[in-house]
């Protein structure tokens, strides 16, 4: 069974551009989140997506957004970049939507600003 | 304010020299702690859920334990590949993905 996919890997960008990141989940798994990673801050969620409704935020501002498509796909946008963007930005998936299930997570998408 | 806070920060064994990794949290309405497992450069790799207090789970050398205020990741007789950051999470609301991440335990296991 194939684990939840982010593409692309690393990315490199510069201040003000803006930037786009796709998840693919496990199969069967309607349930995404996206997280943000740093040295200093440690894992931070950001949203959650099911049945392409985001059903949670985190504290970021809304130059951090997000989508689900009806194939269960997600994506998350950032605008107008900034330095303090640089992280390591982790999406997870799960399969349940009622009670507290597993969170498998993605590899990551290494994101740079310049 | 919701908080999960592990200790310690790092933690450096011998091979074979059991340990425990401390995970506390203040939560209200705790639905479930999570233990991950994160090396350099990769995504979190799930471990363990527990989900009450007095509940205990075990995989290979390594055992989770929860009580009502903390979490214990036991590991026994290590070896250099149980070398990772450690990290502990907390879900709050039900039927949602929301995790609250402590700051990880840095893991080295010398040979």
């Amino acid at each position: 069974k194939a684990g939840v996919t982010q593409t692309p890997r690393y990315l490199i960008k510069t201040r003000g551009q803006q930037v786009t990141l796709s998840c693919s989940p496990i199969s069967g798994h309607r349930s995404v989140s996206w997280y943000q990673q740093t040295p200093g801050q440690g894992l931070q969620f950001l949203f959650e997506y099911f049945s392409e409704t985001q059903r949670n935020k985190g504290n970021f501002p809304g130059r951090f957004s997000g989508r689900q498509f009806s194939n269960s796909r997600s994506e998350m946008n950032v605008s107008t970049l900034e330095l303090g963007d640089s992280a390591l930005y982790l999406c997870a998936s799960s399969s349940r939507w009622a009670g507290t299930t597993e969170a498998f997570f993605g590899q990551g998408t290494r994101l740079t600003v310049v | 304010e919701d908080q999960v806070t592990q200790s310690p920060e790092a933690l450096r064994l011998q091979e074979g020299e059991s340990s425990s990794l401390n995970c506390s949290y203040t939560v209200s309405g705790l639905r479930g702690l999570f233990w991950y497992r994160q090396d350099p450069g990769k995504g979190p790799e799930f471990l363990f859920t527990l989900y009450s207090a007095g509940e205990e789970k075990e995989k290979e050398r390594l055992k989770a334990t929860l009580t009502k205020k903390e979490s214990f990741l036991h590991i026994t007789a290590p070896k250099p590949e149980d070398s990772a950051t450690y990290l502990c999470a907390v879900s709050l609301s039900l039927g949602a993905q929301k995790l609250v991440f402590g700051q990880g335990t840095r893991l080295t296991i010398n040979p």
